[in-house]
């Protein structure tokens, strides 16, 4: 099925340690996201992306980087995982601006760092 | 900045029972949207509304916006287990960037 796919779905980390979460979607969407979710929080916009090549910084980007070298991947880096990123990371994507249009959103990838 | 509140925070309703979940906004909400969630799981996009008194429905369950647009409710009607799950509403952030989301509500139907 078309969508959006998010690799790992689950994955511990030591502190210090680095990963690449990564997300595809076969949608053709110029729009992707990176959001985290938290007990208690809902989901907080860490980075997104308006199109290829081009990334920008959401409500909690510190600690994270982002990529979106081809059009339909939207990676997010952890250089040096801190416990304080333990969450549930989902992405989406969508076709236009928010207003436009709703998003289709990943299964999710559930980090622990110990 | 905008922000979206939910409530209530949890419910646990009777299987057949209605229910209302409300999500407020802090300024005018030019799109709102409803998505669902199954513990474990991704979002699952339910409705979007833009209009001023607008009202959709898909199954049974309804969304409406008012007509100030700063203020939307989803209701179930005759609740099912199939319902149980996080509702989060969602609205435009500032132009040209991202969705922002309510604190979710989780509801809970017992059979």
């Amino acid at each position: 099925n078309a969508g959006v796919t998010q690799t790992p779905k689950f994955r511990v980390l030591k502190t210090g340690q680095s990963m690449t979460l990564l997300c595809a979607q076969d949608m053709n969407h110029e729009y992707m996201y990176w959001y985290r979710q938290d007990p208690g929080m809902g989901l907080r916009l860490i980075h997104y992306s308006v199109g290829e090549g081009t990334t920008a910084k959401g409500e909690v980007p510190d600690g994270y980087n982002v990529s979106r070298l081809k059009k339909q991947n939207f990676l997010l880096g952890l250089e040096s995982a801190a416990p304080s990123q333990t969450s549930v990371y989902f992405c989406a994507s969508g076709r236009g601006q928010a207003h436009l249009s709703g998003y289709t959103f990943g299964s999710g990838t559930r980090l622990t760092v110990v | 900045s905008q922000e979206l509140e939910q409530s209530p925070q949890s419910l646990i309703v009777q299987e057949g029972k209605n229910l209302t979940i409300n999500c407020t906004s802090s300024k005018t909400l030019y799109g709102l949207y409803w998505y669902k969630q199954k513990y474990g799981e991704g979002l699952i996009f339910l409705m979007m509304l833009q209009k001023g008194g607008e009202e959709k429905s898909h199954e049974k369950i309804t969304a409406k916006l008012d007509e100030k647009k700063q203020q939307s409710s989803l209701h179930i009607t005759a609740s099912q287990p199939s319902h149980a799950g996080i509702y989060l509403c969602g609205a435009d952030g500032k132009a040209g960037t991202a969705l922002i989301f309510g604190k979710g509500t989780t509801l809970s139907v017992s059979s």
